[in-house]
């Protein structure tokens, strides 16, 4: 089977870094991807990761250890607008869902 | 570059009533899956489709149907409306059937 967990909510000051969790359970990964999904919009694309180590692009970097089955997702120099839903998700060639999502972490940025 | 895109943009059926979304993938894409969202919950997948062939089907009753046409586009119908259908549907494109997914803005059904 398939799981994914990523913590519910977090909070975090403008300005500042916040590392979103997730790991996963899969008997074919492929490869995972971190969306963002601001509140009534669809979700956009953020990183992909297949292969150990770090990804970075601008302010957004992500992890993959696919040995321990996990996943971070690390946003710097916070900025309000970075507040939104952030979704892991797992591409398993072993079944037929292309993409299987996390529940998503809904992240708040304060002043 | 137009995007993926969906329509109705909002739809209010009532319960019973039967629904049908439209999605048009990005050019050049052959492969479309569809999604539905709950308020608060992760994307949950519902058909995907390459090459006008169902290539993948999750846990959804079979109310929920879809077909791909010649030019790629895709249509997912539900019968029989229930209360819990209400939600975000998504559809998102890709190149081929198991490379990067780009997102609609999504149908919101709302089922009263």
């Amino acid at each position: 089977g398939q799981n994914i967990d990523q913590p519910t909510e977090m909070t975090a000051t403008e300005g500042a870094i916040v590392q979103i969790n997730c790991t996963y359970q899969t008997s074919g990964f492929n490869g995972l991807f971190w969306y963002q999904q601001h509140a009534g919009e669809a979700p956009t694309f953020l990183s992909y990761n297949v292969l150990d180590g770090l990804e970075e692009k601008g302010r957004f970097s992500s992890f993959l250890s696919r040995s321990k089955g996990y996943s971070y997702l690390l946003l710097k120099e916070l900025q309000m607008k970075d507040s939104a839903s952030y979704l892991c998700a797992v591409r398993d060639l072993s079944g037929n869902t292309p993409l299987v999502f996390g529940k998503g972490t809904r992240l708040s940025v304060i002043a | 570059d137009a995007g993926v895109t969906q329509s109705p943009t909002h739809l209010i059926k009532t319960r019973g009533q039967h629904v049908t979304l439209r999605c048009s993938p990005i050019s050049g894409h052959k492969s479309v899956s569809w999604y539905q969202q709950v308020l608060g919950q992760g994307p949950q997948f519902i058909f995907q489709y390459y090459e006008k062939e169902e290539r993948g089907r999750g846990n959804f009753p079979d109310r929920f149907s879809a077909r791909q046409f010649p030019n790629y586009s895709s249509e997912l119908n539900v019968n029989a409306l229930l209360l819990g259908d209400s939600a975000l549907y998504l559809c998102a494109s890709s190149l081929e059937r198991d490379y990067e997914q780009y997102f609609g803005p999504g149908t919101r059904l709302t089922v009263t």
